[in-house]
């Protein structure tokens, strides 16, 4: 198994540039989430899903759009890039009850917005 | 909704020595507790995890204690090493409802030859 997979690696966009960071688990995990983290803030949920078909917003969904078409991928698209959302992004995955299901997280996008 | 405040956020220690760091939650209704370590410009990865009807549990020279009381959980390291060093990031979640894990800020132990 690849576990999670995100790509890409590094990405540096200009302020208003749109993009879509992909995420894809080969688990058969139904809970995906996106995660930024930033220093001295931890890991801030961004958006996750349940299961194919559904979507909710976490701590700071601003600015941010996901969607789940199937069970393996969940993009999350940047709408119009500010220096604000320069981060570092995680997707992580875990078994449909995470309340006692560890996090499975993929190896991160750094994201630079100038 | 869950908040966890985790202390504190640097800890420096000697080689060989322990290293401890607390954790509190909010909400009654969490029962899982898990812990991950994120090494410098790397993923975070689970380490131990504990759930609400286990005081303690340990792997090798880590372990993890729960207070359900108290609303707090801790992790210790024994005997520290410098692969050791990392940032910890806790975690609480609940089942029923929602059951998003709520993190921790993370600490940076920091463990000196």
């Amino acid at each position: 198994n690849a576990g999670v997979t995100q790509t890409p690696k590094f990405q540096v966009l200009k302020t208003g540039q749109s993009m879509t960071l992909q995420c894809a688990q080969d688990m058969n995990h139904e809970y995906m989430s996106w995660y930024r983290q930033d220093p001295g803030m931890g890991l801030r949920l961004i958006h996750y899903s349940v299961g194919a078909g559904i979507t909710d917003q976490g701590e700071v969904p601003n600015g941010y759009n996901v969607s789940r078409s199937t069970t393996e991928d969940f993009p999350l698209r940047l709408l119009s890039a500010a220096p604000s959302q320069t981060s570092v992004y995680f997707c992580a995955s875990s078994t449909g009850n995470s309340y006692n299901s560890p996090l499975h997280f993929g190896n991160g996008t750094r994201l630079t917005v100038t | 909704g869950e908040n966890v405040e985790q202390h504190p956020s640097t800890l420096s220690v000697q080689e060989g020595d322990s290293a401890v760091i607390k954790c509190t939650y909010s909400d009654s209704a969490s029962n899982y507790f898990p812990w991950y370590k994120q090494e410098l410009g790397k993923r975070p990865q689970l380490i131990i995890d504990i759930r609400s009807n286990v005081g303690e549990k340990k792997d090798q020279r880590i372990a993890v204690t729960l207070n359900k009381t108290a609303k707090h959980f801790s992790l210790h390291i024994t005997e520290t090493q410098p692969e050791d060093s990392a940032v910890y990031f806790c975690a609480a979640s609940a089942s029923g409802g929602s059951y998003i894990p709520t993190f921790g800020r993370g600490t940076s132990l920091i463990v000196h030859p």
